[in-house]
């Protein structure tokens, strides 16, 4: 079965230092696309940034950026320079078969001033 | 350009009321989808639509109803409300298939909506 999984319940950081959250997935095929989504308080979910599978280069957005390792099937979210508008929850997700979007449990990220 | 709307935002229900959730989206978007979200257990696919006049099953499908009679709205009935039912709910639509293939597009969420049974 298709799982993806966030193995950090809580990360705390302190204001303008880096971040790992770590996501890991399982998955047969060779060509896919994985996703970070990032949920403030005000639970608006919204795409933080996203990573083809089959480009070496690891995508980046600005302060956000992505460690993927495709043989370990590991997809990191680096957050460097924390601002405390970066709190918030932080999900991956990978697209499974039949049209449905797999989703880990989530990553609480708390930002210390 | 809305995006994704939802409504009601907050909703209170007794057990055994029936009410529907509404989404649209405004985006020409084909795909549409409804999950939950509970505590600790990330987001759940309910029920999701790639066109008008078809839907399917997610993961989570027993108590929910759903249809799809244009491409801009997709609604979530709710047959007999029970207290675990009570979750936060999120509409979410994308193109299908900008690339040529599922799963390569954006998800836009709408702002949720935060159901409680007693």
């Amino acid at each position: 079965a298709q799982t993806v999984t966030q193995s950090q319940p809580e990360m705390s950081v302190q204001e303008a230092e880096t971040v790992t959250l770590s996501c890991t997935y399982d998955t047969s095929e060779s060509d896919y696309y994985l996703f970070w989504y990032k949920q403030p308080p005000s639970r608006q979910m919204i795409l933080v940034i996203r990573q083809e599978a089959y480009k070496q280069q690891n995508a980046t957005e600005n302060r956000f950026s992505v460690n993927f390792q495709k043989a370990a099937k590991s997809f990191s979210l680096k957050i460097s320079d924390s601002q405390l508008g970066d709190a918030a929850m932080y999900f991956c997700a990978y697209p499974g078969g039949n049209y449905q979007l797999i989703w880990g449990a989530g990553t609480k990220l708390i930002i210390k001033p | 350009n809305a995006g994704v709307t939802q409504t009601p935002k907050f909703q209170v229900l007794k057990t055994g009321q029936s009410m529907t959730l509404q989404c649209a989206q405004d985006m020409n978007h084909e795909y549409m989808s409804w999950y939950r979200q509970d505590p600790g257990m990330g987001l759940r696919l309910i029920h999701y639509s790639v066109g008008a006049g078809i839907t399917d099953q997610g993961e989570v499908p027993n108590g929910y109803n759903v249809s799809r009679s244009t491409t801009e709205d997709f609604p979530l009935r709710l047959l007999s409300a029970a207290p675990s039912q009570t979750s936060v709910y999120f509409c979410a639509s994308s193109s299908l298939m900008t690339s040529g293939r599922w799963g390569t597009d954006t998800q836009y969420f709408g702002p949720g909506t935060r159901l409680t049974v007693l």
